[in-house]
């Protein structure tokens, strides 16, 4: 997965509890995103990040947070979870221009499954 | 902002017979649109790209997609069917480079 390590991969946890998943990269790309995937709705933009403590809302931010301290990690914190975030959350980086197939594409992390019960 | 949608949210096809996965896009500019192929419970794959270069894209595994800028559409074909096609399909639009757009998706079900 091009570098990409998402943390924890499968998680269950109960309504009211805060929740982080991790992203970890390891070839130093300033662009990292969250998304969640649901059935009928592809593949949303959470929130993304441009840099060190630089980031953004994407168009369903509402109830997450997220942080980037370092260039390889970026967080996505649950607050206080519900069960409409019960969901596939994946990461993605984006490669600069360096030529080739995959430049400038999103290239994706395997996903962190997350139940709310 | 960009959008675009997957007209069909379930393509049935028999191994060896054609493939037909359609996409129309809405934006602003001019897009670059992708593809992306989804296997069973694994991440989401790159098939193909088009960023204002031949409007004619070929991508993996034998698929191609032709852009049409007076449909607004983005069409990902296959001329003969696996088994190994079987997945969901996503096709995405980007306006700006950063803001990508994700279409609903499609399952592809392919019948021996």
């Amino acid at each position: 997965d091009a570098g990409i390590t998402q943390s924890p991969r499968h998680k269950v946890t109960e309504t009211g509890t805060p929740v982080t998943l991790r992203c970890h990269q390891t070839e130093n790309h300033r662009y990292m995103y969250w998304y969640r995937q649901d059935p009928g709705h592809g593949l949303r933009l959470i929130h993304y990040s441009y840099g060190v403590k630089d980031t953004d809302k994407g168009e369903v931010s509402d109830g997450y947070s997220v942080s980037r301290s370092k260039t390889e990690d970026f967080l996505l914190t649950l607050e206080s979870a519900t069960s409409s975030q019960t969901s596939v959350y994946f990461c993605a980086i984006l490669p600069g221009l360096a030529g080739g197939f995959g430049a400038n594409v999103l290239t994706f992390g395997a996903g962190s499954r997350l139940t709310v019960l | 902002a960009q959008s675009v949608t997957q007209l069909d949210s379930h393509v049935s096809v028999s191994e060896g017979t054609p493939v037909l996965l359609r996409c129309n896009y809405s934006s602003s500019y001019s897009p670059s649109l992708f593809w992306y192929v989804q296997h069973p419970n694994k991440g989401l794959q790159l098939l193909l790209k088009y960023t204002s270069a031949a409007t004619l894209v070929k991508g993996i595994n034998g698929f191609e997609a032709e852009f049409k800028k007076s449909e607004t559409s983005f069409h990902l074909t296959k001329p003969s069917a696996h088994m190994s096609d079987a997945a969901e399909y996503f096709c995405v639009v980007s306006d700006l480079g950063n803001d990508m757009r994700f279409g609903a998706g499609t399952r592809l079900t392919v019948k021996p």
